[in-house]
């Protein structure tokens, strides 16, 4: 069964730093989220990209967090400087319309220390 | 706009008894529902979805759902819980193939007693 594919696995930084999260999504599938999950929260969106097109943003703390998807492939998204409360879980998730499902990749476990 | 609403924060049962976890929609249009599981330090797994085909929709691990439009309901259950029941449940929304919105409930946490 196809996955998406997150990178890293787990990922421990200093605050003030720079962290970086990559995603590589379903093949075929045109639509790419980003979502935080905070411990003992439900996810929450941070990005959603339609192709190389970023179609909601609203929720992105733009004055440090970036992210791209150049090909509209593959995705990353970058955090600098790191923030001791953006220690998270963040999920990265694609889907395609047609087939009318989504399917979450298994995430990248941020703390900053 | 959409939006969804998971009434109860912590669920308690004990093995082997059945399974309720609630959950409240709210949709401009014909909505597509999941329920999604996560056990801890664990992503989320697909349980189940509505996809405007039939009402009810049989998932993974024998848990099923109801769609019921007039009551805006969704809600997840199991016949008999099992202790690998134990794990948060997330509802979700979604009106895919319109704007593509995915909205989380804000979860469930099932604990199963012995």
């Amino acid at each position: 069964e196809a996955e998406v594919a997150q990178s890293p696995r787990y990922k421990i930084t200093e605050k003030s730093q720079a962290v970086a999260f990559w995603c590589d999504p379903i093949s075929g599938h045109a639509t790419l989220y980003w979502y935080r999950q905070i411990l003992g929260q439900g996810p929450e969106l941070l990005v959603q990209f339609q192709d190389e097109s970023v179609v909601d943003d609203s929720q992105l703390p733009k004055d440090r967090f970036s992210a791209e998807r150049l090909k509209g492939v593959d995705s990353t998204l970058k955090i600098q400087p790191a923030e001791l409360g953006d220690s998270a879980m963040y999920l990265c998730a694609s889907s395609h319309p047609t087939v009318l499902s989504y399917t979450f990749g298994s995430g990248t476990r941020l703390t900053v220390v | 706009a959409q939006s969804v609403t998971q009434l109860d924060s912590h669920v308690s049962v004990s093995e082997g008894t059945p399974v309720l976890l609630r959950c409240n929609y709210s949709s401009s249009y014909s909505p597509s529902l999941f329920w999604y599981v996560q056990h801890p330090n664990k992503g989320l797994q697909l349980l189940l979805k509505y996809t405007s085909a039939a009402t009810l929709v049989k998932g993974i691990n024998g848990f099923e759902a109801e769609f019921k439009k007039s009551e805006t309901s969704f809600h997840l259950t199991k016949p008999s819980a099992h202790m690998s029941d134990a794990a948060e449940y997330f509802c979700v929304v979604s009106d895919l193939g319109r704007d593509d919105k995915i909205i989380f409930g804000k979860g469930t946490r099932l604990h199963i007693l012995p």
